[in-house]
């Protein structure tokens, strides 16, 4: 079972270089999410999207933009690499929730080093 | 805005002995909460989750209950293996216009030496 595929798994920039990850599920949900994950500091939400075609901000969404072309795809782009965006990358998806929550299932990570 | 909060790590523990990890939350609304686990190189899991006051959630021998009156949600085992080495993040639901916002702890991570 893929679930959640992030592409690539590793990547190093150099500071201004502009990149983007892909994450691709095939699990027909319609939620999805990219967080960032830091030392210390959990999880924060970048930016999020409840459909095709839709996307809206998280909590750090500077820096970053977002593309949902096509329901099982979610891409996040770097214009700019900047060091303060070393980081390990963390798409997630979900159904809609029903009621009160609904699981997200993650994939595996995209590590990124910008120097 | 809310916010979570768990056990400062990391932990080590000898393999049999039991495990207790805090986590404390702050919301505005009546979050549900979660615990999810990472294993060395791999993605979040979801471990168990609660949806209601006094709600307890279990799998794989890990249980949590959640406390309304002291918003908490504290991971337990009785006997932890060395397979359970990773590290655990509490993490409660915030709706954001529809969609479901997890509020991730720092994570603690927990290394059982056999």
């Amino acid at each position: 079972n893929a679930g959640v595929t992030q592409t690539p798994k590793f990547r190093v920039l150099k500071t201004g270089q502009s990149m983007t990850l892909l994450c691709a599920q095939d699990m027909n949900h319609e939620y999805m999410y990219w967080y960032r994950q830091d030392p210390g500091m959990g999880l924060r939400l970048i930016h999020y999207s409840v459909g095709e075609g839709t996307t809206a901000k998280g909590e750090v969404p500077d820096g970053y933009n977002v593309s949902r072309l096509k329901k099982q795809n979610f891409l996040l782009g770097l214009e700019s690499a900047a060091p303060s965006q070393t980081s390990v990358y963390f798409c997630a998806s979900s159904t809609a929730p029903r009621g009160r929550s609904a699981e997200a299932f993650f994939g595996q990570g995209t590590r990124l080093t910008v120097v | 805005g809310d916010s979570v909060t768990q056990m400062e790590g990391p932990v080590t523990l000898s393999e049999e002995a039991c495990l207790t990890i805090n986590c404390t939350y702050t919301a505005t609304g009546y979050p549900s909460l979660f615990w999810y686990v990472q294993y060395p190189g791999e993605g979040l899991q979801l471990l168990l989750k609660a949806t209601k006051a006094d709600d307890k959630g279990s799998n794989k021998g890990f249980e949590a209950t959640y406390r309304k009156e002291t918003t908490s949600f504290h991971l337990e085992k009785g006997s932890v293996q060395v397979s359970d080495s990773a590290v655990y993040f509490c993490a409660l639901s915030d709706q954001i216009q529809g969609a479901q916002k997890l509020v991730f702890g720092q994570g603690t991570r927990l290394t059982i030496n056999p």
